[in-house]
């Protein structure tokens, strides 16, 4: 079945410096989505991609999704505190399918 | 817009006995609600789908003798962990597809309620 794999599992950065979070499918996608989860908070919706090699920026967050729609990327510029939590990404395959989770990247902020 | 709520936000109770959790969408209809379940530390695993009128479909590995779902309207769904046991005590979190397509123009991202913690003694 589709699987979503999600690097890396934890990241510690200092405050300013920038942070990745990758996540790949083993199946094409129709769109990905990320969340973020604070800690002891539920996800939240940050976006949605579905074009092939679809880059959108929020701010200081730049999200990419693959030619091949099969992985992504969230790029934070210029971290701050308010960064830190769980980032999540979530796959699709059809439109109608099930919405396949990664298992997050856990953001710690050094101050 | 796009609010999710779950009641209750977390709830104690004795092995054995059957704990009701719901899960509403407060501002717009939802066509299908899911329900994950989360470990501390862990990411979320999608329990089962649940359609307003129909049999929810249950991931592989989830009993659905346990775990009963019914999804009465639109708007709400509720989830009912029934002879609970220790091993069932978890942060349980619905999330709502949207039935219109207006909601930020976007077809199919999830709403996710705040969760419900439960703990089994």
């Amino acid at each position: 079945g589709q699987q979503v794999m999600q690097i890396p599992q934890y990241q510690h950065v200092q405050e300013g410096e920038d942070f990745t979070t990758y996540c790949n499918s083993s199946t094409t996608l129709s769109n990905i989505q990320w969340y973020k989860q604070r800690p002891g908070g539920h996800p939240v919706f940050l976006i949605q991609l579905v074009k092939s090699g679809e880059v959108k920026k929020q701010k200081r967050l730049t999200f990419q999704f693959g030619e091949a729609k099969k992985n992504s990327s969230l790029h934070i510029t210029a971290t701050q505190t308010t960064d830190v939590g769980t980032y999540f990404c979530a796959g699709q395959g059809n439109r109608d399918d099930k919405i396949i989770f990664g298992k997050g990247t856990r953001l710690h902020i050094l101050p | 817009g796009a609010v999710v709520s779950q009641h209750p936000s977390w709830v104690i109770c004795k092995s054995g006995t059957s704990v009701k959790i719901e899960c509403r969408s407060l501002d717009f209809q939802a066509t299908t609600m899911f329900w994950y379940r989360q470990f501390p530390k862990q990411s979320l695993m999608l329990m089962a789908t649940s359609n307003e009128g129909s049999k929810a479909t249950y991931e592989q590995g989830v009993e659905k003798d346990k775990f009963l779902i019914n999804h009465a309207s639109l708007t709400l769904s509720t989830l009912t962990v029934t002879s609970a046991h220790p091993e069932d005590s978890s942060f349980y979190i619905c999330s709502a597809r949207p039935l219109t397509r207006t909601i930020g123009g976007l077809h199919y991202e999830q709403y996710f309620g705040p969760g419900t913690r439960l703990t089994v003694t």
